[in-house]
């Protein structure tokens, strides 16, 4: 099982900041990365997949970096919108693990 | 455009089993992955098992085997996901998702279905 560590787990944040997630992994993925939105009461939505490429439709503000073991997801410009938990998940092995959320607040 | 819509909430005694569905539309079922992924009540999101319709097989998280059966009618573009042995702790909103064409990241998800177990 490839375990997956998320940090923060809770960011405090102003719209306009430029924030950033972490997600390490407990062993090399390549870049079978990708991070998800999910806002109250709603199924998660895809930002970004393979780490780095943006889903269709999703604003550029979302960029994702990293390879093996450490990954990011920055978000460049907060908006109002983007006050939400977001996961990392990796597709590298058996079974699919999924890290441990951010929620992102309004500070 | 592709839509995943699943069956309606459910109330389970524990011991007991439920079945949820999830019916596609817009796209090409038997060829993409559907995982079906849960998230217990304020917690985060637990990949459960998945499987490829047109190959009929089926992967599964340890934690879950034995108790978790994935299946795929092809004819209905409807898959299955079945728990038995119900206990509290699998209270739960029950989602599934598809695969995307490059891996197995999830770019559409159903809605989600409530399965409550209690007594």
């Amino acid at each position: 099982v490839i375990w997956m560590t998320q940090s923060p787990s809770l960011l405090s944040a102003s719209t306009g900041d430029r924030v950033t997630i972490s997600c390490r992994m407990s062993q090399g993925i390549s870049s079978y990365l990708a991070w998800y939105q999910q806002k109250p009461g709603k199924a998660p939505e895809l930002l970004i997949y393979a780490a780095s490429t943006l889903q269709s439709g999703v604003p550029s503000r979302f960029s994702g970096s990293g390879s093996g073991t450490d990954f990011t997801l920055t978000i460049s410009c907060l908006q109002s919108e983007d006050f939400a938990t977001y996961y990392c998940q990796q597709y590298y092995s058996f079974p699919r693990t999924f890290g441990q959320g951010t929620k992102v607040e309004i500070k | 455009q592709v839509q995943l819509v699943q069956s309606g909430a459910e109330v389970k005694k524990p011991g007991s089993s439920v079945k949820v569905s999830c019916k596609a539309s817009g796209g090409t079922f038997s060829s993409y992955a559907i995982s079906w992924v849960r998230q217990a009540p304020g917690q985060g999101l637990e990949w459960m098992g998945r499987i490829i319709p047109i190959l009929g097989i089926a992967n599964y998280a340890q934690k879950f085997q034995g108790r978790v059966t994935i299946t795929a009618d092809k004819s209905t573009s409807t898959a299955y996901m079945e728990l038995s042995s119900l206990r509290s702790e699998d209270t739960a909103v029950y989602y599934c998702a598809r695969a995307g064409d490059g891996g197995d990241y999830f770019d559409y998800w159903g809605q989600g279905t409530l399965v409550t177990v209690s007594s």
